[in-house]
């Protein structure tokens, strides 16, 4: 079955540093998605990407996050000077249709990111 | 903006006990999406839900996406212990971007 990959699995960095959380979407997938996870707390989301551009954002990304997709099977986020707050599991999705549909919404299984 | 309130917020119950949890929220959602979370995992898509009304079922697990389209319940029967983990509902945005609304969770360890 298809699977959306993401790396590291885990990742520690010191505060003020700059990080990229990498994914590998689901080859045939148009809509990409980044979501966060604060420990023991609800999966939240991040960004919508489609079309090479971001279709949506949260709140919570702002001007410290950014997401690419440079090559056409990679998706990233990077967040510039990371703060302990970011501390977080980062998980990336995608799905072939969104709106009504949504199907096929999958999800990687994520990338630890520890603050120090 | 759009939230949805899951409960309970965690179960404890015994092997072969039947389980509900339900989502309700103040708006409408187009789209119903149960998932279960193992530790340290992602969420793996349990049941989807696309209309109002619709009764769904996979193997022991059944939801259900409300008349009003406001809330949805999933009932899991005769729980195993692989059932353990933490069982999110998940509503699409209105936006029309693909954007999902989680709930808080409900925690589920089955006792043996």
């Amino acid at each position: 079955e298809p699977e959306v990959t993401q790396t590291p699995s885990h990742q520690v960095t010191q505060m003020g540093q700059e990080v990229i959380l990498r994914c590998v979407p689901i080859s045939n997938h148009l809509y990409f998605y980044w979501y966060r996870q604060i420990l023991g707390q609800k999966v939240e989301f991040l960004v919508s990407f489609y079309n090479n551009e971001i279709s949506e954002k949260s709140e919570i990304f702002d001007d410290q996050f950014s997401v690419e997709r440079p090559d056409g099977s990679n998706f990233t986020l990077k967040i510039r000077s990371t703060k302990l707050e970011d501390s977080a599991m980062y998980f990336c999705a995608s799905t072939l249709i969104s709106g009504r549909g949504s199907y096929g919404y999958t999800f990687g299984s994520g990338t630890r990111l520890t603050v120090v | 903006g759009q939230q949805l309130n899951q409960s309970p917020q965690s179960m404890f119950i015994q092997e072969g006990e039947d389980v509900s949890m339900n989502c309700t929220s103040s708006s409408i959602f187009n789209t119903w999406l149960w998932y279960k979370q193992d530790p340290g995992e992602g969420p793996v898509l349990l049941i989807a839900l696309y209309k109002a009304g619709e009764l769904t079922s996979n193997g022991r697990l059944t939801a259900q996406f409300g008349i009003t389209r406001k809330d949805s319940f999933l009932n899991i029967s005769a729980s195993i212990p692989s059932d353990v983990g933490i069982y999110f509902c998940a509503g699409l945005g209105s936006s029309n971007t693909g954007k999902l609304i989680f709930g808080q969770g409900t925690t589920l360890q089955v006792k043996p």
